[in-house]
């Protein structure tokens, strides 16, 4: 069955700073990954997704995740974190048949310091 | 503008008190789906519909019911709404090439 696991539940990180968020996952094929962003009050924002080919996906907002097989990994990076990036991130894996179903990880809020 | 549209975006009502959350999408999408989002549960698959006519089960649908009889609309059905489904539901269009789009959200209070 797929899965997805999202380690951190929270992140601080100052303003200016890498970022680097993690997700792993369990599917029994390459699935389809995606990293979601949900500001507060919003609805959720698509940032990247990764179906086949290049595993280095460019995103919006300057994001970037790199699909890596061996470790089953999708992690979100961003080389500068911007103060408005506050807010929580979701990964969600994919099937890649039948009902196209989506699972989510728990997501993680990342809080940016001045 | 390519848009899932919610209503209501709150909503309080007492235990019992039937209710429609009704979803729309001007993407001419055939999969929909419905999602609850809980704080440190994330988002849980509720029901889905592959097309007109064509619905089932998610991971969480008990007190849940939806129907599809057109292509844009994905309305959900809470017919005795209960307190443990007090929660943020979100209605999503799915592209295949593109992934979710997601409505704006609605926060349901059940009391």
């Amino acid at each position: 069955a797929q899965s997805v696991t999202q380690p951190d539940i929270h992140i601080t990180v100052s303003e200016g700073a890498s970022l680097e968020l993690r997700c792993n996952y369990s599917y029994g094929a390459t699935p389809y990954l995606f990293w979601y962003v949900q500001s507060p009050g919003q609805g959720l924002q698509l940032l990247l997704k990764y179906f086949s080919g290049d595993t280095l996906v460019q995103g919006i907002k300057g994001f970037e995740a790199e699909f890596k097989r061996s470790q089953s990994s999708f992690n979100l990076r961003k080389p500068s974190v911007h103060w408005s990036d506050a807010a929580e991130y979701f990964c969600a894996v994919g099937t890649t048949s039948g009902t196209y179903k989506y699972i989510f990880g728990t997501g993680t809020r990342l809080k940016v310091l001045a | 503008e390519a848009q899932v549209t919610q209503n209501p975006r709150y909503l309080i009502t007492v235990t019992g008190k039937k209710l429609t959350v009704t979803c729309s999408q001007n993407m001419n999408h055939e999969y929909m789906s419905w999602y609850r989002q809980d704080p440190g549960l994330g988002l849980r698959q509720i029901y889905y519909s592959m097309n007109v006519e064509v619905t089932d089960k998610g991971d969480v649908p008990e007190g849940y019911k939806v129907s599809r009889k057109e292509k844009r609309n994905f309305p959900l059905i809470l017919e005795s709404p209960s307190p443990n489904q007090t929660s943020l539901y979100f209605c999503a269009s799915q592209d295949r090439v593109y992934g979710y789009t997601f409505g704006s959200g609605t926060r349901l209070t059940v009391v």
